[in-house]
């Protein structure tokens, strides 16, 4: 019954290659969003959904692609991986833009070489 | 856009001593504070927050206060217990208007170690 659910936990794959990371809330919430944290521990949000609209695309190189079917969900695709692609993402939810109390996944571990 | 700044990086004291954790925030339209902790291989887990019309929040041995003219928030954690040890992160945000809100802008963190 875990509120906030990434797939899968560990990734390593080789640059060039595609692969998509998914995210799933049971919360109930209308708002989800996807946050890098780098090998600093720095984390920085990289996308907002509100009832599966885009809000926020925070400078993001067009190789990621999120994709929200349904507001429990909001997955996302990174074309073409490369080295500096390598962190660990995190999926987040809260109730909606205006509470931003988010409740965040176990993170996506990515690892290109 | 929003620019928080956290201090130290790093914080070792012994169990039972109180910690402190320090930030700052540039844009004057943030409204709401939160603090979360990290534990090692987990996800950030919110702890505490604090809106913008008051000034201090306690919850058990974690409070937070909150100095808006200066721009500055600050965590105090008493009694620390060695499962204190982990990472934290201040934060910013609009709760609601503006052009980000809905964003959560992070600190860099800080790492505790409470040494038993």
């Amino acid at each position: 019954d875990t509120a906030v659910s990434q797939t899968p936990k560990y990734l390593v794959t080789q640059m060039g290659n595609d692969k998509s990371i998914k995210c799933e809330q049971n919360l109930g919430h209308d708002t989800m969003y996807w946050y890098k944290q780098d090998s600093k521990k720095f984390l920085k949000i990289m996308f907002s959904y509100n009832n599966k609209e885009l809000i926020i695309n925070e400078t993001v190189p067009n190789r990621f692609s999120p994709k929200s079917p349904d507001k429990a969900h909001l997955n996302l695709h990174i074309n073409s991986l490369e080295l500096g692609d390598s962190a660990v993402y995190f999926c987040a939810s809260s109730q909606g833009l205006s509470n931003t109390e988010a409740f965040f996944g176990q993170g996506t571990r990515l690892t290109v070489v | 856009g929003e620019n928080v700044e956290q201090h130290p990086s790093t914080l070792s004291v012994q169990e039972g001593d109180s910690a402190v954790i320090k930030c700052t925030y540039s844009d004057s339209a943030s409204n709401y504070f939160p603090w979360y902790k990290q534990e090692l291989g987990k996800g950030p887990q919110l702890i505490i927050d604090i809106r913008s019309n008051v000034g201090e929040k306690k919850d058990q041995r974690i409070a937070v206060t909150l100095n808006k003219t200066a721009k500055h928030f600050s965590l105090h954690i008493t009694e620390t217990q060695p499962e204190d040890s982990a990472v934290y992160f201040c934060a910013a945000s609009q709760r609601a208007g503006g052009t980000s809100y809905g964003k959560l802008t992070f600190g860099q963190g800080t790492i505790l170690t409470v040494h038993p």
